[in-house]
């Protein structure tokens, strides 16, 4: 089974704060995805990757950066955190198939105070 | 520009009943596919099923089916037989376009909320 894990579950932090967020992938997918989440709002695509140094902007970028200095692990970097960052954040890979499904991890929900 | 557009935020259904959620899409890729998603209230994404734009028969994965119309750009999941466990929020998702099929990026839909009542 595709395994994506996300380094925490809950995250609480003030305003101005450097945050990151770890996501880690055990299938050696080539695509990788960050997203967020917000009631009324859908999934926001922020960054994603489609090779190890790789990066292109999704749709919301300002305000983040990303790392993927190694194929498994996808960094978010929220630079100097805002209370608008409040959101549940999402991390996904993808095979690189045909199919190309995306696989999801369980989500780090994070509080910027 | 590509659009998934979900029209119903809440649904019930009765438990054992089949239910219908909807998705229209809009693209003018020739090639794309079409995905569901269902999050339960843990908050994960789970891939239920998948339809691609050649495909000539209709996807299902045991109790889910897609009705894929593309006449009409629709890509509606049907749910057999409703569980309790079936409650979440489902989401329909669209990737399309060379560029698209090479990354995997995906544009999703608003969401329904299913809830079934025993």
């Amino acid at each position: 089974d595709v395994k994506v894990t996300q380094s925490s579950r809950y995250l609480v932090k003030r305003t101005g704060e450097k945050v990151f967020l770890e996501c880690v992938q055990d299938m050696d997918h080539e695509n990788m995805f960050w997203y967020r989440q917000d009631p009324g709002l859908g999934l926001r695509l922020i960054y994603f990757s489609y090779d190890v140094k790789m990066k292109e902007k999704g749709d919301i970028p300002e305000g983040y950066s990303v790392s993927r200095e190694k194929k498994e692990r996808f960094s978010l970097i929220l630079e100097s955190a805002s209370t608008n960052q409040t959101s549940m954040y999402l991390c996904a890979s993808s095979p690189g198939t045909a199919k190309n499904e995306q696989y999801f991890g369980p989500g780090t929900r994070l509080t910027v105070t | 520009a590509q659009k998934i557009t979900q029209t119903q935020p809440g649904m019930f259904v009765q438990e054992k009943e089949a239910v219908t959620l909807d998705c229209t899409y809009d693209t003018s890729d020739p090639s794309y596919g079409l995905f569901w998603y269902k999050q339960p209230s843990s908050g994960e994404m789970i891939f239920l099923i998948y339809q691609g734009s050649y495909d000539q028969q209709n996807a299902t994965e045991g109790r889910y089916s897609l009705n894929f119309q593309k006449a009409r750009k629709s890509a509606n999941l049907v749910i057999s037989a409703s569980q309790l466990g079936d409650s979440a929020m489902y989401f329909c998702a669209m990737r399309g376009g060379d560029y698209s099929s090479n990354t995997g990026k995906l544009i999703f839909g608003q969401g329904t909320t299913l809830q079934v009542k025993p």
